[in-house]
């Protein structure tokens, strides 16, 4: 079947730590990968996609690299924020389902 | 401008009672969804539907029964309230349905049953 493993949380880093969440994936077919970031209280929203191998998404600092060999989509951010403090969460959608599957998410928390 | 709008974003009531949840999405997209999240943030797929078309429906109770009366709008109406339907509820959509395409949500809908 079709699955997201992500670390668990809570990730807990100084501002301006190095960031590094894993996700690794199982799929039936070539998958997209997504990550996506809810803020307290609010909807998700897109952080960066990567839709086939070796592609790098990135976005406001965020990077993450679809690696098929490792089944893999590990995101890292060079420098965190307070305000990067969120959930976030890896998906994956396969041909022929069309939906997200998603991990089970992973909060960070950043202090000053 | 809102892209994926839900309403209402809170929505209390009592066991046994029926309730809608309405979304709408001005971003001209054929499909939209409906997604789960529970008490421990997991997000689980309940519901998709591609220009008023049925396409996923997730083992969800039929307690459950979405609406599309047009590809802008996915509504949701759950009969008989448990109160394991306590959950936040989130609304997506994307352009076609792809597996690339990414799913835009809405703010989501936290329902408490009593």
């Amino acid at each position: 079947g079709n699955s997201v493993t992500q670390m668990e949380g809570p990730v807990t880093l100084s501002e301006e730590a190095f960031l590094t969440i894993n996700c690794t994936y199982t799929a039936t077919g070539y998958p997209s990968l997504f990550w996506y970031v809810q803020y307290p209280g609010e909807g998700l929203q897109l952080l960066l996609k990567a839709t086939k191998a070796d592609d790098k998404g990135s976005n406001k600092g965020f990077e993450a690299t679809y690696r098929k060999e490792t089944t893999s989509f590990h995101l890292e951010k060079g420098s965190v924020q307070v305000s990067d403090s969120a959930v976030y969460f890896c998906a994956l959608s396969v041909r022929g389902t069309d939906k997200l599957i998603f991990g089970t998410g992973t909060r960070l928390q950043v202090f000053p | 401008d809102t892209a994926v709008s839900q309403t209402p974003k809170y929505l209390v009531t009592q066991m046994g009672n029926d309730k809608s949840i309405k979304c709408e999405q001005n971003l001209g997209h054929d499909t939209m969804y409906w997604y789960k999240q529970d008490s421990k943030k997991f997000l689980k797929i309940m519901f998709s539907y591609n220009n008023k078309e049925l396409i996923i429906n997730e083992t969800v109770p039929n307690r459950f029964s979405p609406k599309s009366p047009d590809k802008a709008h996915l509504n949701l109406h759950i009969n008989s309230l448990e109160l394991g339907d306590s959950a936040v509820y989130f609304c997506a959509s994307s352009l076609m349905g792809y597996r690339t395409d990414t799913q835009y949500f809405g703010p989501g809908t936290r329902l408490t049953v009593l």
